[in-house]
């Protein structure tokens, strides 16, 4: 039981290139969000699923796509990288039928230069 | 939508002290009230939460007391040691439970 798995743990990217952040649970949890880390800004909701096929978006979801089109499997897509991206990404999940107790997964450090 | 405060924003207690971290929120709905810590350089990890139609809950050395009408929760930490430094983060449920809206941390340092 792996809980959740994010991958890679360090990237850095060029301004206008693209990547998937992958994030992937093995609790055959419901929930799934992903937040962004900045200093001093705590953690901001950037988009969540309530299940497969479902997703909707939080505080800060500009520059971000995702898709949940298994139960396992939440990736974040950045579609144009900018500077402003920089920041340490958390996947979360909780199957408690609501966010409740989420499990953090161990983050991603991304530099967008 | 939800918005959560944490005061004080950075703590110091002598080892053996208690801490206290108090959170408000704005959204009379909220009824979730998860306190996670977070160690440098790892990922947060639960450590106690409340529900609405609970007062008080208590785990070890850790507490968190809830007012409703007042709209703001506390966590308390008595009998500090080092391991309890770390950034300890406040979240209150938000949109019928289906998302977590964070403060912004609170540093808290144990001084052995």
């Amino acid at each position: 039981n792996a809980g959740v798995t994010q991958t890679p743990k360090f990237q850095v990217l060029k301004t206008g290139q693209s990547m998937t952040l992958q994030c992937a649970q093995d609790m055959n949890h419901e929930y799934m969000s992903w937040y962004r880390q900045d200093p001093g800004m705590g953690l901001r909701l950037i988009h969540y699923s309530v299940g497969a096929g479902i997703t909707d978006q939080g505080e800060v979801p500009n520059g971000y796509n995702v898709s949940r089109s298994t139960t396992e499997d939440f990736p974040l897509r950045l579609l144009s990288a900018a500077p402003s991206q920089t920041s340490v990404y958390f996947c979360a999940s909780s199957g408690q039928g609501g966010a409740y107790g989420y499990t953090f997964g161990s983050g991603t450090r991304l530099t967008v230069v | 939508g939800e918005n959560v405060e944490q005061h004080p924003s950075t703590l110091s207690v002598q080892e053996g002290d208690s801490a206290v971290i108090k959170c408000t929120y704005s959204d009379s709905a909220s009824n979730y009230f998860p306190w996670y810590k977070q160690e440098l350089g790892k990922r947060p990890q639960l450590i106690i939460d409340i529900r609405s139609n609970v007062g008080e809950k208590k785990d070890q050395r850790i507490a968190v007391t809830l007012n409703k009408t007042a709209k703001h929760f506390s966590l308390h930490i008595t009998e500090t040691q080092p391991e309890d430094s770390a950034v300890y983060f406040c979240a209150a449920s938000s949109r019928g439970n289906n998302r977590l809206a964070f403060g912004k941390g609170n540093q808290v340092v144990v001084i052995p």
